[in-house]
Formats: C-alpha cells, structure tokens, sequence
C-alpha cells in the first residue's frame, strides 16, 4: 500500500483564518499533487510539484498556495479562508517519470468554512 | 487535452462482470489510459493502465480497441465492496506537465446482492 497522509481529515473553521493542509509522504516520489473535490463531482488538479522547490498551478484557478521544501512534504495554505472555499482536498504523488504514472492518493480533507 | 465520457451510473448484481467503458475520441498518440476507483471519504486508488491491446491484473481487464477512442474496464465477479465510482483519466506519460492530466466524472457502480 502507498504511504501518503493528509492531516486533518476533517477541519471545521471559521472565515477569515488562515488554514494549512498537511501531506506527507514516505515513497521518496518526486511529483506531488493537490486536487479539489465537491461531493458527487469530479476532480480538479489545483496545483502540482515536479520536486523540491518547484510547483506550478493545475487547471482551476485556486487561492491557495503550496510549497515543496522537503521531497516528502507538500503543504497547501489558504491564506484568509472563506466558505467558497468549503470542499475536499486530495493530495497525491507518483514515481520517477513523467506525470502520467500512476498516482497514489491520500484519503482528503474535508474543509468547511463557516 | 483529451477528454473523457463516462456513464454516470450503473448496476449490476454481485458474481456478474462489469464491464465501464469510457470514450476518449481526441486521445493523442503518447496518451495512455488509467482506470482508478473511490470509495467515499477516500481518495482514488489506481487499479490499471494501459496503452493498446488488452491489459489484465490481479483485479481488472482493461480493453482498449485499435482506433484507441474508447477503453472499457472489465471487473469480473463484482462483489458488494466494488461499490465505488470508477475515473478514466486520459494523459501523456511523457509529458512534462501534470496539467495535460485530467480526470472525468466518473461512473458511479452500484453492486446490488
């Protein structure tokens, strides 16, 4: 089984806050990913990292931040949080190669914002 | 970016085989197709890849016809725990961005007893 965790599972907040996802790893991938996910709905690449210190935004447009320090860590940051911002959150990793290998996924975050 | 169509939704019975076919009409020649499955409050676990032909695993079939604009997943003996929404996601392995990589709705599989 793949070895990537995302902590809280569930975070409750209120506006305004800022906000802080954890996700770790322990496969040494060097390519790490955050998705957002509404329930029922399918998922949307936010942002990415080919490895340390390097991460580009996905496909929809987030306010989020992220930063890749370490090979295992890859943080996601809502600076100022607000209930548009209510969703899932999925990190995941892959392999040495390209972005096509297969992605492992951590079980989410489920981030409501009152 | 290569665009994915899947049923929204399908039944079956437990012992039967499933089989869920997403269709990927602008797939490009470096494209490879991925099959991944989610439960709730989970996130997606991969189950098979493929480029061409036919490729068979411990849990699946994947069937991808010479014209590659479709792939269907074939789950045999499907049992109460294949309940789950199934994603075909079309990308280049060879890409150098994560962003040529997209994922569909899904089908929801309902595995009835």
């Amino acid at each position: 089984e793949a070895d990537i965790y995302q902590t809280p599972r569930y975070l409750v907040i209120g506006t305004g806050k800022k906000i802080t996802l954890e996700c770790s790893q322990t496969m040494g991938h060097d390519k790490m990913y955050w998705y957002q996910q509404d329930p029922g709905m399918e998922l949307h690449l936010i942002h990415y990292s080919y490895g340390v210190n390097s991460t580009e935004k996905g496909d929809l447009s987030s306010e989020s931040t992220v930063s890749r320090i370490r090979t295992e860590h890859f943080p996601l940051t809502l600076e100022s949080a607000r209930p548009s911002h209510t969703s899932q959150y999925l990190c995941a990793s892959s392999g040495h190669g390209a972005f096509g290998q297969p992605q492992h996924f951590g079980d989410g975050t489920r981030l409501s914002i009152l | 970016l290569a665009k994915t169509t899947q049923p929204i939704s399908m039944d079956s019975y437990e012992g039967q085989e499933v089989n869920i076919t997403c269709s990927h009409n602008n797939i490009a020649t470096n494209d490879y197709i991925t099959w991944y499955q989610q439960f709730p409050s989970q996130g997606p676990r991969f189950i098979i890849q493929g480029y061409k032909t036919k490729v068979t695993n411990e849990v699946a079939s994947l069937f991808i016809p010479a014209d590659r604009k479709s792939s269907t997943l074939s789950l045999p003996r499907v049992s109460l725990s294949d309940t789950a929404v199934y994603y075909c996601l079309v990308g280049d392995l060879s890409s150098g961005s994560a962003r040529q990589l997209t994922f569909g709705s899904g089908t929801q599989l309902t595995v009835l007893p």
